[in-house]
């Protein structure tokens, strides 16, 4: 079960680019990288899901390096609304004999300043 | 859209009771899971199911069990309610096809309270 690794909190300011490093190092060779995004009394909600190099959708980018030992999501332009706990899961997702890829850990909580 | 809805929003029990939670979702998803999520603790799987009369334990099982005897519904069950209970309680859902995004779509969560 691959573990994951990520920054406690970050602070950051409105219309700053921000970017939350996920260490995975027990990474698998099927496993792939998800972001998750979660507002106060709301349950998560998806980002982005990546395998390798880069992945961009229309709320962020993810960054995924050769050795796959660690991602960043990468916000564009933040704003106030953007402050919420950000969690990154590894995973194959699709394996049917264990909770691989459902392990979500305490994520980063990412607060923005006006 | 995915919906997935939980019985309650707030919950308030007494120590000893028997608590049922449910959780139903409308997209025919395969996959259900039970988290509970505690301050400085993230969120804990409790229990999961990957079909109908199927159910495998996460992280945390102890103190907890699971139904799953319709493909829309999956309920969590606190057998005897403990102070240690009280949490937030998220249900969520996903499908199993292959080549589909396994992103996992949550409910609003259940706050239950065990006094």
């Amino acid at each position: 079960l691959a573990k994951t690794t990520q920054p406690i909190s970050m602070d950051s300011y409105e219309g700053q680019e921000v970017n939350i490093t996920c260490s995975h190092n027990n990474i698998a060779t099927n496993d792939y990288i998800t972001w998750y995004q979660q507002f106060p009394s709301q349950g998560p909600r998806f980002i982005i899901q990546g395998y390798k190099t880069k992945v961009t959708n229309e709320v962020a980018s993810l960054f995924i390096p050769a050795d796959r030992k660690s991602s960043t999501l990468s916000l564009p332009r933040v704003s106030l609304s953007d402050t919420a706990v950000y969690y990154c899961l590894v995973g194959d997702g699709w394996t049917g004999g264990g909770a691989d890829g459902l392990t979500f850990g305490k994520g980063t909580h990412l607060i923005i300043q006006p | 859209d995915v919906k997935v809805t939980q019985s309650s929003r707030y919950l308030v029990k007494r120590t000893g009771e028997k608590v049922f939670l449910e959780c139903v979702q409308d997209m025919d998803h395969e996959n259900m899971f039970w988290y509970r999520q505690d301050p400085g603790l993230g969120l804990r799987l409790i229990y999961f199911s990957y079909d109908v009369k199927m159910k495998e334990k996460g992280d945390i099982p102890e103190g907890y069990s699971v139904s799953r005897e319709k493909k829309e519904r999956f309920s969590l069950i606190l057998e005897s309610a403990s102070t240690n209970q009280t949490s937030m309680y998220l249900c969520a859902s996903r499908t199993n096809l292959a080549g589909a995004t396994p992103e996992q779509f949550f409910g609003p969560g259940t706050r239950l309270t065990v006094l």
